[in-house]
């Protein structure tokens, strides 16, 4: 199995534009996490779906941060517009509910 | 609600040494106890597991052991490498809170030849 598999790798972008990452989870999980990671922050969890549906999205930083998963092999974060606190490492993670959840290699968000 | 609290670092280590890296939490319920690694650049790996009261995790040299009644999860190797410089997180999992992870902060090591 590939892995989680998530793009870009890297994002450069203006304050105000539309910022979209991807993620493809491992086939056959059930659970995918939206992590963001700061040295401020941490690891912080914005959003999980379970078996598409999105369970908890507290996390979510306000209503510029959308995510969705159409079907159980895609899931999208949607910052819109961006700010430069919202350059980041974005991480999805995938899981089977009795399992750790495994990590994608993340997408560094830069807004300048 | 749940909580994981690890040593701060960095912790530096001569290679060889005996390593610790401490981990306490904090959970309403059952949880799963995790711990994963970081190397420079990449994303979260995880390095080893353990579900219930007593149970081991163990992989590439490193274990702990799901302590209950000091509510520990305390990471061990005994001899590092160079290699094992990296951040390590210890995180927990709560099947009452679906299977979302609850991360501790982070302790870097570095080990030095």
């Amino acid at each position: 199995d590939a892995g989680v598999i998530q793009s870009p790798r890297h994002e450069v972008t203006e304050m105000g534009q539309e910022v979209t990452l991807r993620c493809k989870p491992i086939s056959g999980h059930d659970y995918l996490f939206w992590y963001r990671q700061t040295m401020m922050r941490g690891l912080e969890l914005l959003i999980y779906f379970n078996n598409n549906v999105p369970i908890d999205d507290s996390g979510m930083p306000e209503d510029r941060f959308s995510a969705k998963m159409p079907n159980a092999s895609f899931s999208t974060l949607k910052i819109q517009p961006s700010e430069p606190r919202d350059s980041a490492v974005y991480f999805c993670a995938s899981s089977l509910l009795a399992g750790g959840p495994y990590f994608g290699p993340g997408t560094r968000l830069t807004v300048t | 609600g749940d909580s994981v609290t690890q040593m701060e670092g960095p912790v530096t280590l001569s290679e060889e040494a005996f390593l610790t890296i401490n981990c306490t939490y904090t959970a309403t319920g059952y949880p799963s106890l995790f711990w994963y690694v970081q190397y420079p650049g990449e994303g979260l790996q995880l390095l080893l597991k353990a579900t219930k009261a007593d149970d081991k995790g163990s992989n590439k040299g490193f274990e702990a052991t799901y302590r209950k009644e000091t509510t520990s999860f305390h990471l061990e190797k005994g001899s590092v490498q160079v290699s094992d410089s990296a951040v390590y997180f210890c995180a927990l999992s709560d099947r009452n809170a679906g299977n979302m992870l609850t991360f501790g902060g982070g302790t870097r090591l570095m080990v030095k030849p």
